[in-house]
């Protein structure tokens, strides 16, 4: 198995344009998680999926975020419009429902200038 | 959500055994308790859980306190590969679902 897989791994962005992150989670795992990780926060959970429905998204920090989970092979983080304070490590991971480990992906890190 | 407390890091010789400590006072009935490390420059990896009992799998070792206040994780033969910080997390699966609180966590350093 590939493992959780995201694109891009890298992304530059000016400050107001739209960036989005893109996960495709382990075959299987219904579940999904998106966190961002930065030396000031450390490591946040921004929202969560089960079957491709969004179950906690309380973490996402304000209305710029979004995040979709079409199908259970696919989803995107979607940050409109960026700004510098979103540079950050973006992880997507996923789980199957009945484990407790968490596959972490290899991170986005997006930079907003 | 419990709290849980490391130490910032510490330091091990290599293929020396590691005891990497956790407060938990809070723990509640429910709550278990996960290990994840993060090496450098990658997404953190599941290293091991448990409720009550010690647990072991080819990673590591778990230590319970018998009150559950404390847990202790324990790498038998430490390797400049285990280099990394690692997070002590309680996940009461049962009310918090699958919802995953990352701490500070301890920056384990490794010395040839």
């Amino acid at each position: 198995d590939a493992g959780v897989i995201q694109s891009p791994r890298h992304e530059v962005t000016e400050m107001g344009q739209e960036v989005t992150l893109r996960c495709k989670p382990i075959s299987g795992h219904d579940y999904l998680f998106w966190y961002r990780q930065t030396m000031m926060r450390g490591l946040e959970l921004l929202i969560y999926f089960n079957n491709n429905v969004p179950i906690d998204d309380s973490g996402m920090p304000e209305d710029r975020f979004s995040a979709k989970m079409p199908n259970a092979s696919f989803s995107t983080l979607k940050i409109q419009p960026s700004e510098p304070r979103d540079s950050a490590v973006y992880f997507c991971a996923s789980s199957p429902g009945t484990s407790h480990e968490q596959y972490f992906g290899p991170g986005t890190r997006l930079t907003v200038t | 959500d419990a709290k849980t407390t490391q130490p910032n890091s510490m330091e091990s010789n290599e293929e020396e055994p590691v005891h990497l400590p956790c407060n938990h006072s809070t723990i509640s009935g429910t709550d278990y308790i996960h290990w994840y490390r993060q090496l450098p420059s990658q997404g953190p990896e599941y290293v091991i859980h448990g409720l009550t009992s010690n647990v072991n799998n080819r990673m590591a070792s778990l230590a319970i306190a018998e009150d559950r206040k404390s847990s202790t994780l324990i790498l038998h033969r430490a390797t400049l590969r285990d280099a990394a910080v690692y997070y002590c997390i309680l996940r009461d699966v049962y009310t918090g679902g699958f919802k995953t609180i990352f701490g500070a966590g301890t920056r384990l350093f490794v010395k040839a």
